[in-house]
């Protein structure tokens, strides 16, 4: 069955604190990993997705990898506005277009 | 460009009533899928809708039970409400199965609902 698990569940950083979260997945035969970010009281919204191990995304203050395992996101020199959950979701070959999601990491930053 | 946008905000319901939400897809985009989420968790799957069919559907009883209309906007139905309803229900749009980037889904701010 496909699964995902991300750690930690939270993580509190100092401003400029530079650190990465975790995403790891089994999935049978992986269609693509998800990056989203959700504040409190919204939707998550969408960041990156990755589909092949050795795949990097970046934007801003945030870069994605990817592993045949696992996936990292690096928030680097994070800023109080960084302060989210964020939810990676996998898809694989027999879930469609079903995501499957994490449980989330929750970040703060402070000031 | 409007985003994927859902209705009501917050709605509060009894235990046995039922409720449906709605959801218009981003622009552009003609596949809906619903979440749930509860508290501290990640959203799960209920199921999926193209062409006015059903896709997909996860691991829910078929008390929930949606639609989607001709201009590809969806609604969500549950029947006799159960407490552990209680949660944000989210709408994702895609564009087209086969096309590319479309297995991004674009996500509403979602439908908060409490069942007491």
């Amino acid at each position: 069955e496909d699964q995902v698990t991300q750690s930690p569940e939270a993580l509190r950083l100092q401003e400029g604190e530079s650190s990465s979260l975790n995403c790891s997945y089994t999935v049978s035969g992986l269609r693509g990993l998800f990056w989203y970010r959700q504040d409190p009281g919204k939707g998550p919204e969408f960041l990156f997705t990755l589909y092949s191990a050795g795949e990097e995304k970046e934007k801003e203050r945030l870069k994605a990898t990817l592993t045949k395992k696992e996936s990292f996101l690096h928030i680097t020199a994070p800023k109080p506005e960084d302060s989210a959950t964020y939810l990676c979701a996998v898809r694989g070959v027999d879930s469609s277009y079903k995501l499957i999601f994490g449980s989330g990491t929750r970040l703060l930053v402070r000031p | 460009d409007a985003g994927v946008t859902q209705s009501p905000t917050h709605l509060i319901k009894t235990r046995g009533q039922q409720v449906t939400l709605r959801c218009s897809p981003k622009s552009g985009h003609d596949t809906v899928s619903w979440y749930q989420q509860a508290l501290g968790q990640g959203p799960q799957f209920i199921f999926q809708y193209y062409e006015e069919e059903e896709r997909q559907r996860g691991n829910f009883p078929d008390r929930f039970s949606g639609h989607q209309f001709p201009n590809y906007s969806s609604e969500l139905n549950v029947n006799a409400l159960l407490l552990g309803d209680s949660a944000l229900y989210l709408c994702a749009s895609s564009i087209r199965p086969g096309t590319s980037g479309s297995y991004i889904q674009y996500f509403g701010a979602g439908t908060r609902l409490s069942v007491l």
